[in-house]
């Protein structure tokens, strides 16, 4: 089936350290979404990325959208004890939400 | 602000019982959403719908129902428990596209005996 994997799985961090995680697709896809888990809590909606190469920056979270719409990234500069949780991408390849497994990231003060 | 209610945080069932997860928006979105979420397996769309009294499978929708009697409420059925539905569930709610964004409610811890 359609799958949207996310690299890495778990991450630890040390405070002020800078944190990557991807997400790849085997197919091009329409648009991808980021969201954000606290520990003990529920995802939320990060941002959208819509066209080939975009990047957009929330503060500190950069995003990224691939020339080819197949990948995307998400770079966190000097990380902080906030940015605690779990980060998932939701990919559309066709009109159905597939979200990503995940990556947990651990930030060690 | 998007509210989406579940009717509880946590539920303990025993094996064969019937179990209602029951989901609430108050934002008028057309779309909802039940999800199932383990361990290194992320979210999996158990089932959804677009429009009142209407259900789509999603991925994993194998002992799982639906009902959708009304607009701002999706219930997920588990028609007879069992031991490997043991998960967190996770409802959400969009606006009406299959892109919009999805507002997830707070989720059910449910464990079954």
């Amino acid at each position: 089936g359609q799958q949207v994997m996310r690299i890495p799985q778990y991450q630890h961090v040390q405070e002020g350290e800078d944190f990557t995680t991807y997400c790849n697709s085997s197919t091009t896809l329409s648009n991808i979404q980021w969201y954000k888990q606290r520990p003990g809590g529920h995802p939320v909606f990060l941002i959208q990325l819509v066209k080939s190469g975009e990047v957009k920056k929330q503060k500190r979270l950069t995003f990224q959208f691939g020339e080819a719409k197949k990948n995307s990234s998400l770079h966190i500069t000097a990380t902080q004890t906030t940015d605690v949780g779990t980060y998932f991408c939701a990919g559309i390849p066709g009109n159905q939400f597939y979200f990503g497994t995940g990556t947990s990231l651990t930030v060690i003060p | 602000d998007v509210k989406v209610t579940q009717s509880s945080r946590y539920l303990v069932k025993r094996t064969g019982e019937k179990v209602f997860l029951e989901c609430v928006q108050d934002m008028d979105h057309e779309n909802m959403f039940w999800y199932r979420q383990d361990p290194g397996l992320g979210l999996r769309l158990i089932y959804f719908s677009y429009d009142v009294k209407m259900k789509e499978k999603g991925d994993i929708p194998e002992g799982y129902s639906v009902s959708r009697e009304k607009k701002e409420r999706f219930s997920l059925i588990l028609e007879s428990a069992s031991t490997n539905q043991t998960s967190m569930y996770l409802c959400a709610s969009s606006l009406s596209g299959p892109t919009d964004t999805q507002y997830f409610g707070p989720g059910t811890r449910l464990t079954v005996l």
